[in-house]
């Protein structure tokens, strides 16, 4: 099956900080998202991008499917941010992959 | 809208015993999924339906564990005769497919299986 690699798998950040979160995908895809686990465990859909770039607020996301990879950048950082980053990515059918995820925590 | 609804939200139970966990999806969302999470790791794929149909399931899902959506609604997933590697975050999820554009899925807070 597909593999879908994060990185990196923990990050440290000061709030008012901007990061980068990367997803590498082994073969192309037609569904990509990226979630967001807070720490009380519910997933929260950041995008759905398979290609392209999209932005909502301090988030944006970037898809280059032809070179199989997705970046995630936040922007100014807020402690509400911490929580576990997902990428999960679908190359036919109807499902998706999950990676294992990057670990954030934003501290004050 | 209230979002993906699943019930209960923990779950403890001996090993042996069956355990049946609800999820009712967005409602106009036709496709529903399952997943199983466990501490560290991204969620794992179990099986989907789209309206009534199970339409996949995962090669690595035990017989033990069956699925229902049987009037394309709501879902159950019964696990007979748990064992302790049972245990884990069992998550539902919906979507509503719209050839490519915007198929957001999205999930419910999920039922956390312990099994002594």
């Amino acid at each position: 099956g597909i593999q879908v690699e994060q990185s990196p798998p923990d990050l440290i950040l000061q709030e008012g900080a901007n990061s980068t979160l990367r997803c590498n995908f082994s073969d192309s895809v037609n569904n990509l998202q990226w979630f967001h686990q807070n720490p009380w465990g519910q997933l929260i859909n950041l995008f759905y991008i398979p290609s392209g770039t999209k932005q909502n607020g301090r988030l944006s996301a970037t898809t280059v499917a032809t070179e199989r990879y997705s970046l995630l950048y936040i922007s100014s950082s807020q402690t509400t941010d911490s929580g576990v980053y997902f990428c999960a990515v679908e190359p036919s059918g109807s499902r998706l992959t999950f990676g294992e995820g990057t670990q954030l925590t934003v501290n004050p | 809208d209230t979002g993906v609804s699943q019930d209960p939200r923990h779950k403890i139970t001996k090993r042996g015993q069956n355990v049946t966990f609800r999820c009712d999806p967005i409602s106009e969302h036709n496709r529903l999924y399952w997943y199983r999470q466990t501490l560290g790791q991204g969620p794992e794929f179990l099986t989907y339906f789209q309206n009534e149909a199970q339409l996949e399931k995962s090669r690595l899902l035990s017989d033990r564990f069956s699925a229902e959506r049987p009037k394309g609604s709501f879902s159950t997933l019964e696990i007979q005769r748990t064992e302790q590697g049972d245990s884990a975050m069992y998550l539902c999820a919906s979507s509503f497919p719209s050839g490519g554009y915007d198929e957001k899925l999205f999930f419910g807070s999920g039922t956390q299986l312990s099994v002594l």
